[in-house]
């Protein structure tokens, strides 16, 4: 299976950037690169998505390096209801080839926001 | 408003009992997903669907069953084979019959807790 690798927390201070990183050195040529995010006691809510270009939003930037085998999900002006944690996830191989394509979620980045 | 709907958002279940979890959807998607999540953890793939009329195993799926009459339903029964059913239980839906390059759209979830 393709894995993604992310730190555990991070700290960061309102009104100012956030950078999450992720790392997914098995990915392969036609995974699609997901960033999810869930608040305590809710369900996890999409925040962006993408192949190998650049790609923004109203909620984040995504980031993708040119070999792929890592990205960063940027948070341009954080504010504290983006306290969350930050799943990067990829599409799960084995449901390929006709099945079904489920979302794999590791235990993500718990982002925490100082005032 | 279109969305994903679980019921109930708690539950409690004696031992030896089934129990079954509801999650509608209207936003005419095809894929319906069932994710188990205990505390501190990452979401773990229980079930999913396709199709109507079809699903296939996740990860964790002994001591859970599903059925997919209805492209709008997707209720995850657990069963008392399931040895430590109290957990948060997410149910998540998407439009086409991958989700590597849509967005999944998950529920508020239902907490289950065994007594």
């Amino acid at each position: 299976d393709a894995k993604t690798t992310q730190p555990n927390s991070m700290e960061s201070n309102e009104e100012e950037p956030v950078h999450l990183p992720c790392n997914h050195s098995t990915i392969s040529g036609t995974d699609y690169i997901h960033w999810y995010r869930q608040l305590p006691s809710q369900g996890p809510e999409y925040v962006i998505h993408g192949l190998t270009s650049n790609v923004n939003n109203r909620m984040a930037s995504l980031a993708i390096a040119e070999d792929r085998k890592s990205s960063t999900l940027i948070l341009h002006r954080a504010t504290l209801r983006d306290a969350a944690v930050y799943y990067c996830i990829l599409r799960d191989e084995r449901y390929s080839g006709g099945g079904a394509d489920g979302l794999t979620f590791g235990k993500g980045t718990h982002l925490i926001i100082q005032p | 408003d279109g969305g994903i709907t679980q019921s109930p958002k708690y539950l409690f279940r004696k031992e030896g009992q089934n129990v079954t979890l509801s999650c509608e959807q209207n936003l005419n998607h095809d894929a319906m997903y069932w994710y188990r999540q205990d505390p501190g953890q990452g979401l773990r793939l229980i079930y999913y669907s396709q199709i109507v009329n079809d699903f296939q195993k996740g990860d964790i799926a002994e001591g859970y069953s599903v059925s997919r009459e209805k492209k709008e339903s997707f209720p995850l029964t657990v069963t008392s084979a399931q040895k430590n059913p109290t957990a948060f239980y997410l149910c998540a839906s998407s439009i086409g019959r991958t989700v590597r390059n849509t967005e999944a759209f998950f529920g508020q979830g239902t907490r289950l807790t065994v007594v």
